[in-house]
């Protein structure tokens, strides 16, 4: 079983919200890392958009617009990223990352796309 | 203006061997640690590598230990990736990226990549 476990993919409409998910493998609590989130358009480097790993320890990434915003779900065990006004620049790769046993650990990756 | 600037990627044969290197310059290169992160071309990201901005730690995935070497020249304001016994899994696009603090934090800036191609 993976460390992290993302959907293949997620599709909204625009001005709707999306929830992505990202899974921390049974045994690997959520409540214990901090969950970064990377969004990568197609043709571009992967951009740095938050980390969350509770209301009092969570960052926004440089210039990332506060309708992007992290949380998380204890009881499923998952780390949230939540886009809230989609448009259509927001379609794209989201991963999501965490530091893991001295290693780097990244989801699969969930694709976007705005219907 | 911060940039990471790849190069070294090529076509190299499996049991091969190929040094990357990303020249980085806007800032302070001793003050940060470092990692290379692959990603095969429409698939997803994979860290390699990293290390601290002395260079005096390092870290590895399970997948390339004991066959990459990181290392840096902070006077040179290069980070390197020696890759050797090469595999065709091993071929993906190669990314340095700097950290916003320590190790377990942030890729916050991300190099265009180099391309390596591993032929079997």
């Amino acid at each position: 079983q993976p460390v992290l476990t993302q959907p293949t993919s997620l599709s909204a409409s625009p001005g709707a919200s999306a929830r992505f998910t990202c899974t921390l493998r049974s045994g690997i609590s959520v409540d214990t890392y901090r969950i970064f989130w990377y969004q990568q358009k197609p043709g571009s480097l992967p951009r740095y958009l938050l980390r969350y790993k509770s209301d009092s320890d969570k960052q926004q990434g440089s210039g990332v617009p506060s309708r992007f915003s992290g949380s998380k779900d204890a009881s499923t065990n998952a780390g949230l990223l939540l886009i809230s006004g989609l448009q259509s620049e927001d379609e794209a790769d989201y991963y999501c990352a965490i530091w893991y046993t001295s290693t780097w650990v990244f989801g699969g990756g969930t694709k976007m796309t705005v219907l | 203006e911060v940039q990471l600037l790849e190069s070294g990627g090529g076509l190299v044969q499996s049991g091969g061997s190929l040094r990357l290197s990303c020249v980085v310059s806007g800032f302070t290169f001793s003050s940060f640690v470092m990692s290379w992160v692959r990603q095969i071309p429409g698939k997803g990201l994979e860290w390699v590598s990293g290390i601290s901005g002395t260079g005096g730690t390092t870290y590895y995935a399970d997948s390339v230990k004991g066959r990459f070497t990181i290392s840096r020249d902070n006077s040179k304001n290069t980070l390197y990736l020696q890759m050797n016994s090469l595999r065709a899994d091993d071929t993906a696009v190669y990314f340095c990226a700097r950290h916003a603090a320590g190790m377990g934090d942030a890729f916050d800036i991300w190099g265009q990549g180099t391309m390596v191609t591993v032929s079997s």
